[in-house]
């Protein structure tokens, strides 16, 4: 375990459906992040939290939603996803002004 | 533009051997690097870091090694090991947008029994 917490690990969600992905750490970090890893492609930067503000939306489609209530905790809101959505979805955390990450193990997204 | 890239997709070298993976920088304002290790099925695993300010750090089995002239970055595994098959990342932090890292395509690297 590395102090950041992933549920679900693996979702099946059809482009219908609304689902959320979550994130909670408690290694007193406070700035969140997530990535979208595809096959064969850098890891994309969706959306950074510092001190629970949103200070990035890389240019993510609407169908994805971040909620940050708080420090240790990170929501993906999923509604009416694509087949190209399909990915694994890494959440980061590290203390604002430090330097290294450290990431969830993922959510594998499979939209059927 | 911000890039960070890797020279080779796949890596492949025989158990008990060293390996060296490289990577490219573009941005001049890059003052923090980083290599992740990622298993299957696993997160991105910090290994090593490295500040602007050093040309080499060592670690246990792992050397990361900074040319700033060329803009090069690379990681050395030495006695590769069958747990060393991963993805390699590296990562950069730019002075410029100081709260994100920007990661390369990645190298995979495979050990031969």
């Amino acid at each position: 375990e590395t102090g950041v917490t992933q549920t679900p690990r693996h979702l099946v969600m059809g482009m219908t459906n609304k689902k959320s992905l979550k994130c909670e750490q408690h290694l007193g970090h406070n700035a969140m992040y997530w990535y979208k890893q595809s096959a064969k492609k850098p890891l994309e930067l969706m959306f950074v939290y510092s001190l629970e503000e949103r200070v990035e939306n890389n240019s993510v489609p609407s169908r994805f939603s971040p909620e940050c209530p708080n420090s240790s905790h990170l929501f993906l809101h999923l509604h009416t996803l694509q087949p190209e959505d399909s990915a694994l979805y890494l959440c980061a955390s590290r203390m604002q002004g430090g330097y290294g990450y450290t990431f969830g193990s993922g959510t594998r997204l499979t939209v059927v | 533009g911000e890039s960070v890239g890797l020279h080779l997709p796949t890596l492949s070298v025989q158990e008990g051997d060293n390996s060296i993976i490289n990577c490219a920088y573009s941005n001049s304002a890059s003052d923090y690097f980083i290599w992740y290790k990622q298993e299957s099925g696993k997160g991105p695993q910090f290994i090593i870091d490295i500040r602007s300010n050093m040309d080499k750090r060592q670690g246990q089995r792992v050397t990361v090694l900074l040319n700033k002239t060329v803009k090069h970055l690379s990681l050395q595994i030495a006695a590769t090991q069958p747990g060393d098959s991963a993805v390699y990342f590296c990562a950069e932090n730019s002075r410029d947008s100081s709260y994100k890292l920007i990661f390369g395509s990645g190298t995979r690297l495979l050990v031969r029994p």
